[in-house]
């Protein structure tokens, strides 16, 4: 059974410009949720999605945003990108949300130049 | 609001050395669910255990351990006969319990990087 995949694996972009982040969950898993990983900050919860609603979000701004297509796949937009965006993006998945067991993809790490 | 210490940055130890890693939490729920995931240099987290606010039992996995005291707000991590496979760093996390809908928001500690040498 296939793991999460997150891609691309790095990417590299300069200020003011926007970047769209790939997941694809664990096949029959309904839940995606996005993490932000610095070394500052540590993980932060950024939002969850089931069945393309998103359920949960987390305190981050506006420029933040994402969605889940109907295979559960889930992309994350993050618009007008700042140096401090620059961090590793973690996607997990689960069968339904709720407390079932995380599973993580190895990341995406975006620096912003 | 929820809040998740690990108060232990790094530990480094020699293989066959028992650790423990500290967790403390904050909460104001009375049910809650706490975690422990382990991150190696390849990036993903990996789940080691769940445990909810009811549930004070012990728990030993093969060489891992948990020793959850909800009177102390603390969720302990112990390795026993550490191995250099251990290396990774380990997070503590909290999860609030909410009936019906969605509940699963982790808020995580900063992690403690635990280097397991040979």
């Amino acid at each position: 059974k296939a793991g999460v995949t997150q891609t691309p694996r790095y990417l590299i972009k300069t200020r003011g410009q926007q970047v769209t982040l790939s997941c694809s969950p664990i096949s029959g898993h309904r839940s995606v949720s996005w993490y932000q990983q610095t070394p500052g900050q540590g993980l932060q919860f950024l939002f969850e999605y089931f069945s393309e609603t998103q359920r949960n979000k987390g305190n981050f701004p506006g420029r933040f945003s994402g969605r889940q297509f109907s295979n559960s796949r889930s992309e994350m937009n993050v618009s007008t990108l700042e140096l401090g965006d620059s961090a590793l993006y973690l996607c997990a998945s689960s069968l339904d949300g709720g407390l079932a067991k995380l599973f993580f993809g190895s990341g995406t790490q975006l620096s912003v130049l | 609001a929820q809040k998740v210490t690990q108060a232990q940055t790094e530990i480094s130890v020699v293989e066959k050395e028992d650790v423990t890693l500290d967790c403390v939490y904050e909460t104001r729920d009375t049910t809650y669910y706490l975690f422990w995931y382990k991150q190696p240099p390849s990036g993903e987290l990996v789940f080691l255990i769940r445990r909810n606010s009811f549930d004070e039992q012990n728990e030993i996995s093969g060489r891992y351990s948990w020793n959850f005291q909800k009177s102390t707000s603390s969720f302990n991590f112990t390795i026993t006969a550490s191995q250099v496979v251990d290396s990774a760093v380990y997070f503590c996390a909290l999860s609030p319990w909410v009936s019906g809908g969605s509940n699963y928001k982790l808020t995580f500690g900063k992690g403690t990087l635990l280097t397991v040498n040979p």
